[in-house]
């Protein structure tokens, strides 16, 4: 089946700081999504984003299908952005579910 | 749309105790997903169903598990016995049919004591 990797596994950052967090998989993809789950465990959904680039505020996200890798930009982080960072995929290109990647756990230090 | 509704919250139960986790999807959704969430393998799909009929459910850890989806807003996901080692999240999440995106439950946390 497909792999996803995301890097950095941990991140800690001051409040007010910019972050890059890379989403890797092994096959092409016509679904991929980035969520946040937040400290009370609740996921959150972030983009649905296959290609190209979205933006919500102070968050944005690319992927570039064909190279096989989505990469989330939080900028000017607040406390509030704590909490651990999954993409995920279909397992192959034409799947109904989402395989999900380790996540990356962040904090955000006042 | 009040999104993915799952109860309960949190459930602690006793080994060999029957567990029934519960889930409505959102209104309109094609697809419903069970997933579980353990340190040791993240987040990991169960089951999943198309029209309430089960498509897919080689996630499924044993056969103390099982999940129905008897109508198009309603789906169970049992454990019976339970065992310590099912304590998990338990998430339920839902999509339309075609590319587009899941929302999942706020989840279940389930402890077996």
């Amino acid at each position: 089946g497909i792999q996803v990797e995301q890097s950095p596994p941990d991140l800690i950052l001051q409040e007010g700081a910019n972050s890059t967090l890379r989403c890797n998989f092994s096959d092409s993809v016509n679904n991929l999504q980035w969520f946040h789950q937040n400290p009370w465990g609740q996921l959150i959904n972030l983009f649905y984003i296959p290609s190209g680039t979205k933006q919500n505020g102070r968050l944005s996200a690319t992927t570039v299908a064909t190279e096989r890798y989505s990469l989330l930009y939080i900028s000017s982080s607040q406390t509030t952005d704590s909490g651990v960072y999954f993409c995920a995929v279909p397992p192959t290109n034409a799947g109904n579910m989402l395989t999900f990647g380790g996540g990356t756990r962040l904090m955000v230090k006042p | 749309d009040a999104g993915v509704i799952q109860s309960p919250r949190h459930e602690v139960t006793e080994m060999g105790q029957e567990v029934t986790l519960r889930c409505k999807p959102i209104s309109g959704h094609d697809y419903l997903f069970w997933y579980r969430q353990t340190m040791m393998r993240g987040l990991e799909l169960l089951i999943y169903f198309n029209n309430n009929v089960p498509i897919d459910d080689s996630g499924m850890p044993e056969d103390r598990f099982s999940a129905k989806m008897p109508n198009a807003s309603f789906s169970t996901l049992k454990i019976q016995p339970s065992e310590p080692r099912d304590s998990a999240v338990y998430f339920c999440a839902s999509r339309k049919w075609g590319r587009t995106e899941a929302f999942f439950g706020q989840g279940t946390r389930l402890t077996v004591v």
